[in-house]
């Protein structure tokens, strides 16, 4: 069974750094192939694309964020970690982690077919 | 840089199609995904690749992409399927969603 958990910090202050944990079963992060993204959703918003990470490390940032944004994981420990740099209160919103299935990725790009509950993050003072 | 509109709301009575529709720039010549989201729940893939269904999603769902434009086509349209539906391709190196279609059943 497939299972993705969102961890993190609720509250974050303007510029601190949020730091969120995405923990997996039911697939290993070595699996090449699998990768794991990073999408968050404003309250009443669109989803937004964040990032992503595969199993040899190839990583890809949204454009407009990508300046704020690292991904990373510890194949170990089954987890994928996202850290976002100065926060600030339109970033408030649910984050989710989701899986990639690879073997679709490098014909026709990502798509994610299983979804974390998601982790709701307000930043305010 | 890339963008996918959807109308934000789109209502079909009970048993009848919904046709839902996603447009962007030359979207005919890359993959749309299509994902349903009801109130306070995470997304769900529902069409993949276009027009290819997940295990364990009903038939009544079915997607086609040509020119500008993506369509998620709900036949039989049941009260369950009320929800947001989102669209998401892939350019250069981004993954895109669109700002969501709600879906009213009534």
């Amino acid at each position: 069974q497939v299972t993705l958990k969102e961890s993190g910090p609720v509250l974050v202050k303007p510029t601190e750094t949020l730091t969120l944990t995405c923990t997996v079963s039911g697939f290993s992060l070595s699996n090449a192939a699998m990768g794991v993204s990073w999408i968050r959703q404003p309250p009443g918003k669109a989803l937004e694309w964040l990032a992503h990470i595969f199993s040899n490390d190839e990583k890809s940032y949204s454009t407009s964020l990508k300046t704020r944004l690292t991904i990373s994981k510890d194949t170990s420990k089954s987890q994928v970690v996202l850290t976002m740099t100065n926060m600030d209160p339109v970033d408030t919103g649910t984050y989710y982690c989701a899986r990639i299935p690879r073997v679709y990725y490098d014909s026709s790009g990502p798509h994610f077919d299983y979804w974390g509950q998601g982790t709701l993050v307000t930043v305010s003072s | 840089s890339f963008e996918l509109t959807q109308l934000p709301s789109v209502s079909v009575s009970p048993g009848q199609t919904a046709s839902i529709t996603c447009s962007g720039d030359k979207l005919g010549d890359k993959y749309a995904s299509w994902y349903q989201q009801k109130p306070g729940q995470s997304p769900v893939l529902v069409i993949y690749q276009d027009t290819t269904r997940p295990s364990g999603i009903p038939e009544r769902f079915s997607g086609s992409n040509s020119g500008n434009t993506a369509t998620l086509t709900i036949s039989g349209t049941q009260a369950m399927d009320e929800a947001a539906y989102y669209c998401q391709a892939w350019d250069s190196g981004t993954v895109v969603f669109g700002g969501g279609t709600k879906l009213t059943v009534l």
